[in-house]
């Protein structure tokens, strides 16, 4: 099993640009999740899927939006990028909310 | 709403030591309680799981106890070795929702050779 796998692993962005991080996991897992990772704080939720065709926001959804198609696809797309979405943000998906998390190994995003 | 901290921020220890990372949560309604590790430039791996039930889980040299009702949570490391150097981060599941984890910001350890 490749696990939880994600692309690109660095990108750069200039203001108001779109773009999609992908992220796919083979492990048959309903539940599916990104997060952002910042300096000095801790991963923070931005949006989570509970199965195929089901989504919902977490704690920073702002300027992000997100699909479920299949299982085993769950692309963060960004509209209009900006400075404060530079981030290391990471996808990870367990069998439910409640069980053991795997994460991928993240996305660097520069937003100039 | 649920606040996870991690105390130290930072510690360095000789190898061979056996140490302590705490955490603790604001809320104790909790789910579970997971143990992650962090290598730079890394994902997350996950170490232990403690369902809010259980007092601890043990993995080889690893040993997390869980105390709900006072919102703390321990990582014991048993003789330290430097392959173990990473930041280890603390994540709170918080009732039986299907909303995510809430994290701590990690204690970075490095063990000196």
């Amino acid at each position: 099993n490749a696990g939880v796998t994600q692309t690109p692993k660095f990108q750069v962005l200039k203001t108001g640009q779109s773009m999609t991080l992908q992220c796919a996991q083979d492990m048959n897992h309903e539940y599916m999740s990104w997060y952002r990772q910042d300096p000095g704080m801790g991963l923070r939720l931005i949006h989570y899927s509970v199965g195929a065709g089901i989504t919902d926001q977490g704690e920073v959804p702002n300027g992000y939006n997100v699909s479920r198609s299949t299982t085993e696809d769950f692309p963060l797309r960004l509209l209009s990028a900006a400075p404060s979405q530079t981030s290391v943000y990471f996808c990870a998906s367990s069998y439910t909310s409640s069980d053991t998390q795997y994460f991928g190994p993240g996305t660097r995003l520069t937003v100039l | 709403k649920q606040e996870v901290t991690q105390i130290p921020a930072a510690l360095s220890v000789p190898e061979g030591e056996n140490l302590v990372l705490n955490c603790s949560f604001t809320d104790s309604a909790i789910y579970n309680l997971q143990w992650f590790r962090q290598d730079p430039g890394k994902g997350l791996t996950s170490l232990l799981l403690i369902q809010s039930s259980q007092r601890e889980q043990t993995s080889g040299r690893l040993n997390a106890s869980l105390d709900k009702s006072s919102g703390r949570s321990t990582l014991y490391i048993a003789a330290s070795q430097p392959g173990d150097s990473a930041t280890y981060l603390c994540a709170v599941k918080s009732g039986g929702g299907a909303d995510g984890l809430t994290f701590g910001k990690g204690t970075h350890l490095i063990i000196q050779p």
